[in-house]
């Protein structure tokens, strides 16, 4: 079974610095997709960021990046140029390549950006 | 266009109620699913659709049922309400294409069992 390991309950980072989230996962698939979401107070899901594995070149969004070590099964997630409104938490989800779309996620992480 | 819509946002019940968690899109996603959120747990799969007439258990399926009669629809229900059932739940939808095609959530709905 797939699992999807977040070691970080909370962080913290100040406005306008960089901060990296970890991830790790664990899966026998080879073809699967990864995700971050962050869940600000509002209780949304909204999605960051999107790897595919079969996918070397690692994924970016704006200010949002990952770094997909896919031998070592890590998928960090980095934030540049941090403002007040990506205070939230922030899930890692895994996805197999296969027929359906059920996501595991992690226990999540808790960014607060500092003023 | 509404998206996921849930309802209700929140909802209170006694020990032993049954009770039906709505989830509608209007997208025309044929895969639709069921997650639960718990402090510290992140969010774990209740039951998923990959299609009308088409349902499958998820990771933690007890206590839940779903059905899927068309396409736009997918209500979970609660039997017998238990403690342990207070979460937030949400509903997902999608395309086909699995990692291609992004989930989209709805809001969510806090239920606490008294």
């Amino acid at each position: 079974a797939q699992t999807v390991t977040q070691s970080q309950p909370e962080m913290s980072v100040q406005e306008a610095e960089t901060v990296t989230l970890s991830c790790t996962y664990d899966t026998s698939e080879n073809n699967y997709y990864l995700f971050w979401y962050k869940q600000p107070p509002s209780r949304q899901m909204i999605l960051v960021i999107r790897q595919e594995a079969y996918k070397q070149q690692n994924a970016t969004e704006n200010r949002f990046s990952v770094n997909f070590q896919k031998a070592a099964k890590s998928f960090s997630l980095k934030i540049s140029d941090s403002q007040l409104g990506d205070t939230a938490m922030y899930f890692c989800a895994f996805m197999n390549g296969g027929a359906t779309n059920k996501l595991i996620f992690g226990t999540g992480t808790l960014l607060a950006v500092q003023p | 266009n509404a998206g996921v819509t849930q309802t209700p946002k929140f909802q209170v019940l006694k020990t032993g109620q049954s009770m039906t968690l709505q989830c509608a899109q209007d997208m025309n996603h044929e895969y639709m699913s069921w997650y639960r959120q718990d402090p510290g747990m992140g969010l774990r799969l209740i039951h998923y659709s990959v299609g009308a007439g088409i349902t499958d258990q998820g990771e933690v399926p007890n206590g839940y049922n779903v059905s899927r009669s068309t396409t736009e629809d997918f209500p979970l229900r609660l039997l017998s309400a238990a403690p342990s059932q207070t979460s937030v739940y949400f509903c997902a939808s999608s395309r086909k294409g699995t990692g291609h095609q992004p989930q989209h959530f709805g809001d969510g709905t806090r239920l606490s069992i008294l």
